[in-house]
C-alpha cells in the first residue's frame, strides 16, 4: 500500500512556542490530506481538511488561527500549532487521499506532541 | 449529527473468535470501515464494506452489516496475541478518500 510519513514522530516544547508537523505522501500525489487529533484512550477527531493550493477547511470548534495548515505541494501538508499550551498536548495523525486506482485514505504514523 | 459508538473493551483467549461491534447513526453512509491501531502508531485499514452489502469476508476477518439497525460488526477468527490493539469502525459518505467519522474505539486484549 501507499506510504504516508509524519515528522517529527515525537516533540516536546515549552508553552508559548510554535510547533510544525509535516505530513508527506511518499509514493503518490495527494490533493487532499486530513489532520486528526487523538487524546489518550479516545477516538480520532477530524480537525481539518487540507487542500493543495487552497485554504484548508476546518471542522467546527477548531481554531484556524491556532492550527495553521499549509498544503503547498501535492506531497506535503504541514500543521503548525501556534503558541502551544499544555492542553494542546495530543497525538496528531494525518492521512492522505490517494485517488489513483481507486479512492483510498492512507494514514501516517502520528506525532506525539507534549507541551510543558 | 453523526455518532459512532463502540464498546470500550473486549478480552478473549488466544484461538477464540473476537466480535467487535459498532453502531452508527448516519444512514447516508456509503462505506463503513474497520481500522486497527497499535500503541503509539497510526491506523491500519483492515477492511471495508459498501453499504449495499450484508457481509464481507477476508481471510480471518468477517464484516457483517445490518443497515436497518445501523449495526456493524467485525469478527476475527482464531484470534492471536498480535491482534491485541484498538479497533475503530468508521463511516464515510462516498469513497474511502472522503471525510471519515470514527467510532469510539474498542481495545481488544488477547490472553494466552
Amino acid at each position: 500500500g501507499a506510504v504516508v510519513s509524519q515528522h517529527p514522530s515525537r516533540v516536546i516544547c515549552k508553552s508559548g512556542t510554535s510547533v510544525k508537523i509535516e505530513c508527506r505522501s511518499l509514493d503518490f500525489q495527494a490533493t487532499t490530506m486530513f489532520w486528526y487529533r487523538q487524546f489518550p484512550k479516545q477516538s480520532l477527531m477530524l480537525m481539518a481538511t487540507s487542500n493543495e493550493g487552497s485554504k484548508a477547511t476546518y471542522e467546527q470548534g477548531v481554531e484556524k488561527d491556532k492550527f495553521l495548515i499549509n498544503h503547498a505541494s501535492l506531497t506535503l501538508s504541514t500543521l503548525t500549532v501556534t503558541s502551544a499550551h499544555p492542553e494542546d498536548s495530543s497525538f496528531y495523525i494525518c492521512s492522505a487521499r490517494d485517488m489513483s486506482g481507486g479512492d483510498t485514505q492512507y494514514f501516517g504514523p502520528g506525532t506525539r506532541l507534549t507541551v510543558l | 449529527g453523526e455518532d459512532v459508538e463502540q464498546s470500550l473493551f473486549l478480552s478473549v483467549r488466544e484461538g477464540d473468535s473476537s466480535v467487535i461491534n459498532c453502531t452508527y447513526t448516519d444512514s447516508s453512509s456509503t462505506y463503513l470501515y474497520w481500522y486497527k491501531q497499535e500503541p503509539g502508531a497510526g491506523l491500519q485499514l483492515l477492511t471495508y464494506i459498501f453499504s449495499n452489502m450484508d457481509m464481507k469476508q477476508d481471510q480471518r476477518l468477517t464484516v457483517l452489516l445490518n443497515k436497518k439497525d445501523k449495526h456493524l460488526s467485525l469478527r476475527i477468527a482464531d484470534t492471536q496475541t498480535g491482534d491485541s490493539a484498538i479497533y475503530f469502525c468508521a463511516e464515510s459518505f462516498g469513497g474511502g478518500g472522503n471525510k471519515l467519522t470514527f467510532g469510539t474505539g474498542t481495545q481488544l486484549k488477547v490472553e494466552l
